[in-house]
Order: structure tokens, then sequence, then C-alpha cells
């Protein structure tokens, strides 16, 4: 069975300073998402990762894949306030849309 | 292009009675997959339709079931509410090997 591991659960961050978001999978993996969700909302995606080594960046996001560590990252560069919410990765292996998701990060960025 | 629509956006139910919950896809998708959000549970992966067959299923009772229509649009049933069914359900699209796009999710409250 696919098990994704998210952490930390939460992050206090304050402005203007860097973290990471860690997701680590169980098994072989075809796509990893990871998406955005802002109170009462549903799921924004911010990227698609398809193949080991894959970096992708938007604004101060960035997120990488490592498939052989079964691990991906989610980089926030000078964090600001617009980037409260909580961040989901999300693993796709089955031969469809299927997605087993990660327990979620809910970050707060203080002034 | 319009998105993934989902209707209704909120719903009271009271406990034993049984809800339908409709999602249309994005135009030219195929596939379409339910998911529940509990605050104890996270997100949880439902079934998946894909030309009108159910593709995937995830570990929930019988009691919640699902169809897709020749258009693609799809509902899913649940009977005999329980409290415990209180969740946000989302429905994601996805065409051929495209990302899973959600709608803004049915907010199920069973009272």
């Amino acid at each position: 069975e696919l098990k994704v591991e998210q952490n930390p659960l939460f992050l206090s961050m304050q402005e203007g300073k860097n973290y990471t978001i860690y997701c680590n999978y169980s098994t072989t993996s075809d796509r990893l998402y990871w998406y955005r969700q802002d109170p009462g909302k549903s799921l924004e995606s911010l990227f698609v990762l398809l193949s080991n080594g894959a970096v992708k960046q938007e604004g101060r996001l960035m997120a990488s894949l490592d498939t052989k560590a079964r691990l991906s990252t989610l980089h926030i560069t000078a964090a600001v306030h617009d980037l409260s919410a909580t961040y989901f990765c999300a693993v796709d292996n089955a031969a469809g849309n299927k997605l087993t998701f990660g327990g979620g990060t809910r970050v707060l960025v203080k002034p | 292009k319009a998105g993934v629509t989902q209707t209704p956006r909120y719903l009271i139910k009271t406990r034993g009675q049984q809800v339908t919950l409709s999602c249309s896809p994005i135009s030219g998708h195929r596939s379409v997959s339910w998911y529940q959000q509990t605050p104890g549970q996270g997100l949880q992966f439902l079934f998946e339709y894909f030309s009108e067959t159910q593709r995937n299923k995830g570990n929930f009772p019988g009691r919640f079931s699902g169809r897709q229509f020749s258009n693609s649009r799809s509902e899913m049933n649940v009977s005999t509410l329980e409290l415990g069914d209180s969740a946000l359900y989302l429905c994601a699209s996805a065409g051929g090997f495209t990302e899973a796009f959600f709608g803004q999710g049915t907010r199920l409250t069973v009272v």
C-alpha cells in the first residue's frame, strides 16, 4: 500500500526567511504533485513532477523530486504572508486518476 | 476553458438520509475521481471513473457509490448518512496523461 508522509505538519515562518517541506513516499510513483489549499477552499495545483531530478519553480516556490530516495521537497524562498496556506503533496502510481495524499503542512507566515 | 464544476456547494442532511453529489469535468476529460477530506483522516480517495466504468476504488464502505455518464459527468451517492460522513467532497478531472484538476468541492454536513 502506498504511503505518503509529509513533514513538518505545521510550519511557523518568519517573513523573509527560507523553509523546506518534505514529502516521502513508499513505492515507485509515476507523478508527484504539490497542491495548495486555503481555508475552506479547494486544491490549487502548484507543480507536477514527472521524473527523477525534476525541478520546477514558480515565484517563491520551488519543488524537486528524487525518485531514488522517494523524496520531494517544496522550498519556500523569502516567505511572505500570502504564502500562508496548507500544502499537500500527492503521488499518483495507478493507471488512472488516483492520488494518495500526504497529511499536509500548515504554513503560517508571520510578519 | 471552464473548470471542474461541483454541485451543490453546500449541503445539510440528517442522519439516515441519502445524498447525491455531482461533478462536471473539464471538457474532453474522461476521468473523474472523488475524494473525501476530513480534519481527522485528511484527503482520502473514494473512487475513479473512466469512460463510464469504475477503474479504481478506495477503502470506503458500500454506502458510498458513484457513476459516470456518457458525457463524463459523474455523481457520487452516499446512503444511510452517518455523522462521520460530514466532510468536504472533492472531485478531480483528468484527461489522458494530464494532471488532475480539482473542483471547488461540496461541503456536506450531517446532523
